[in-house]
């Protein structure tokens, strides 16, 4: 069975441009987590999407926004990007939502702000 | 507020010598204790897990070390190789992880042959 993928690998942009990421979980799984990882913050729990929805919410500003098709593919947007949003962004993805449930992690996309 | 505090930050062990790797929460809430291990250029993988209703969980040379009372819990490496050298991270979360992990800052194990 494939594993999380997630596209592009690398992106570069300028201040103030927004940017989408991509993420597409293990088959049959329908959670979605995204994280950020930087090496002053550590990873920092973004959002999750369940069945499309968005379920949870960590405490990042509203310039970070996702979305969860139907098929459990999910995006990542950030707009009006600042320097301090290069990172590395994670997506995990789990089969549903319960006690115990494993999250897999995809090799995340690395964002470089100038 | 970091809420899952992991240390030491950095860690050097001989091959064949014992990796030790301790945090401590804050949330008595949170009820999934998981480790996960990173490589360069990878993403995060689950090393092992444990809930609160046990002390001890052991999977082959990993073991994790659970102390409600005080809150804290640590990963012991047996026999580190230097296969084992990532980073470690260990988190905690509430209701098995859909609400998010919370994750420690990380320690960078290094295993010399």
């Amino acid at each position: 069975k494939a594993g999380v993928t997630q596209t592009p690998r690398y992106l570069i942009k300028t201040r103030g441009q927004q940017v989408t990421l991509s993420c597409s979980p293990i088959s049959g799984h329908r959670s979605v987590s995204w994280y950020q990882q930087t090496p002053g913050q550590g990873l920092q729990f973004l959002f999750e999407y369940f069945s499309e929805t968005q379920r949870n919410k960590g405490n990042f500003p509203g310039r970070f926004s996702g979305r969860q098709f139907s098929n459990s593919r999910s995006e990542m947007n950030v707009s009006t990007l600042e320097l301090g949003d290069s990172a590395l962004y994670l997506c995990a993805s789990s089969f549903s939502r319960g006690q115990g449930e494993t999250q897999y992690f995809g090799p995340g996309t690395r964002l470089l702000v100038l | 507020q970091q809420q899952v505090k992991q240390s030491p930050q950095s860690l050097i062990v001989q091959k064949g010598g014992i990796s030790i790797i301790n945090c401590a929460y804050e949330n008595t809430a949170f009820d999934y204790f998981p480790w996960y291990q990173q490589f360069p250029g990878k993403g995060p993988a689950l090393l092992i897990a444990i809930r609160p209703d046990v002390s001890e969980k052991k999977e082959g040379r990993f073991t994790i070390s659970f102390n409600k009372s005080a809150k804290q819990f640590s990963l012991h490496i047996m026999d580190s190789q230097p296969g084992d050298s990532a980073t470690y991270f260990c988190a905690a979360s509430i209701g098995g992880g859909a609400d998010g992990l919370t994750f420690g800052k990380g320690t960078h194990l290094i295993i010399q042959p």
